[in-house]
């Protein structure tokens, strides 16, 4: 167990519909990092916060959005899905932005029918 | 840019085998590395770091990897497989002189471990 928790485990939903993912790291880190995971593209960085502020964005699309909340947690919210946008999405942290070890959560797969 | 190329996204072994599973890496700065294992349905899970210090980095569940600069490579070992060990691998790179350091993944390795 990483100490990292996401919420939830599954998601289903359709096509054009908007999901919250959430995240809460591990005691103490103050950075957030998401990454996609899909059988095409593999793991792919989306987006990374630090204590609040967004730090560095990856390969998020538009309709992707996230936050940094006062106690740490993070949303990642995803709208107007798509086919191709069901995937595993992990959040990961790290004690602050110039630490490189990163611990991942377990995950949350999404599935857009 | 970094990018990490791992080779064999398949690799077979034999319970009590040596493990080696390949990764090189392409980075403009100085890397960090790693390796994380994905077992079935779950998260990944942080095996070993290399953050410039010991070249040979020791993780946990007897795998280890050596940074070879000349090499560009972090290859991972151990010298005798457990079924247990079965599992999805990914080689990840980390490097910035900006402050952030989102990590670059390979492709991943599948070991498989017969009996």
């Amino acid at each position: 167990d990483s100490g990292v928790t996401q919420t939830p485990k599954h998601l289903i939903t359709a096509t054009g519909q908007r999901v919250t993912l959430r995240c809460s790291p591990r005691s103490g880190d103050l950075s957030v990092y998401w990454y996609q995971q899909s059988l095409d593209q593999g793991l792919q960085f989306l987006i990374q916060y630090y204590n609040g502020e967004e730090r560095a964005k990856g390969n998020i699309l538009e309709r992707f959005s996230a936050q940094q909340f006062p106690d740490l947690h993070s949303e990642l919210n995803l709208s107007s899905l798509e086919l191709g946008d069901s995937a595993l999405y992990f959040c990961a942290s790290s004690v602050n932005e110039r630490t490189p070890a990163q611990y991942f959560g377990p995950g949350t797969r999404l599935t857009v029918l | 840019a970094q990018s990490v190329t791992q080779l064999g996204s398949h690799v077979s072994v034999s319970e009590g085998a040596l493990v080696l599973l390949r990764c090189n890496y392409s980075s403009s700065v100085p890397p960090y590395l790693f390796w994380y294992v994905q077992y079935p349905n779950q998260g990944l899970q942080l095996l070993l770091k290399y953050t410039s210090a010991a070249t040979l980095v020791k993780g946990i569940n007897g795998f280890e990897a050596e940074f070879k600069k000349s090499e560009t490579s972090f290859h991972l070992t151990k010298p005798s497989a457990h079924m247990s060990d079965a599992a999805e691998y990914f080689c990840a790179v980390s490097a910035s002189n900006t402050g952030f350091q989102k990590l670059v993944f390979g492709t991943g390795t599948r070991l498989l471990v017969s009996p």
